[in-house]
């Protein structure tokens, strides 16, 4: 069974620094994509980034950006010039494409603050 | 665009009563939608898969008689909380598959079973 392991309970970041998220997954499957949602206070779960495994180059969303090293199954989120908007709860999650039923994994959050 | 709404966004009802939610895709057609529940500074638990004209795919331990799902159109799928109790109060999420292979999520229903 795929899992996903987000080691950082809880982390915080001064306005305007840079934070890297981290993510590990297990999996036995070759094809499969990897995402980074963010679940503000509001409880909207929004899709932060994207990215296929059989994609080299790293996924970036303007200050979002991901470091995928697929031999060692890590997936971290960099934000770049932290905003006080950015304090929620990020959720790695993993899907292999199954014909229409893809469910996702998703790992247990990290908790961002960005402190002004 | 991939926009999903959810209604109600609260709902308080009395233990032994039914509460309908309903999960909608604005601007899309989703022939799969799953429904999620989220205790308090938790993840996401996925309870059942819904697939447009078939019966819906429960998650192991999800109780099929309580939480019944209905997706009757590609726009429209709902989850009906039968007979409640106080356990049940929780937060729940619908997501509806879309293109780009990605789930997207709508804002969440508030349940609170007094």
């Amino acid at each position: 069974a795929q899992t996903v392991t987000q080691s950082q309970p809880e982390m915080s970041v001064q306005e305007a620094e840079t934070v890297t998220l981290s993510c590990t997954y297990d999996t036995s499957e070759n094809n499969y994509y990897l995402f980074w949602y963010k679940q503000p206070p509001s409880r909207q779960m929004i899709l932060v980034i994207r990215q296929e495994a059989y994609k080299q180059q790293n996924a970036t969303e303007n200050r979002f950006s991901v470091n995928f090293q697929k031999a060692a199954k890590s997936f971290s989120l960099k934000i770049s010039d932290s905003q006080l908007g950015d304090t929620a709860m990020y959720f790695c999650a993993f899907m292999t494409p199954q014909g229409g039923s893809e469910k996702l994994v998703f790992g247990k959050g990290t908790k961002l603050t960005v402190n002004p | 665009g991939a926009v999903v709404s959810q209604h109600p966004s609260w709902v308080i009802c009395k233990s032994g009563t039914s509460v309908k939610i309903e999960c909608r895709s604005l601007d899309f057609q989703a022939t799969t939608m799953f429904w999620y529940r989220q205790f308090p500074k938790q993840s996401l638990m996925l309870m059942a898969t819904s697939n447009e004209g078939s019966k819906a795919t429960y998650e192991q331990g999800v109780e099929k008689d309580k939480f019944l799902i209905n997706h009757a159109s590609l726009t429209l799928s709902t989850l009906t909380v039968t007979s409640a109790h106080p356990e049940d109060s929780s937060f729940y999420i619908c997501s509806a598959w879309g293109m780009p292979d990605t789930q997207y999520f709508g804002p969440g229903t508030r349940l609170t079973v007094l």
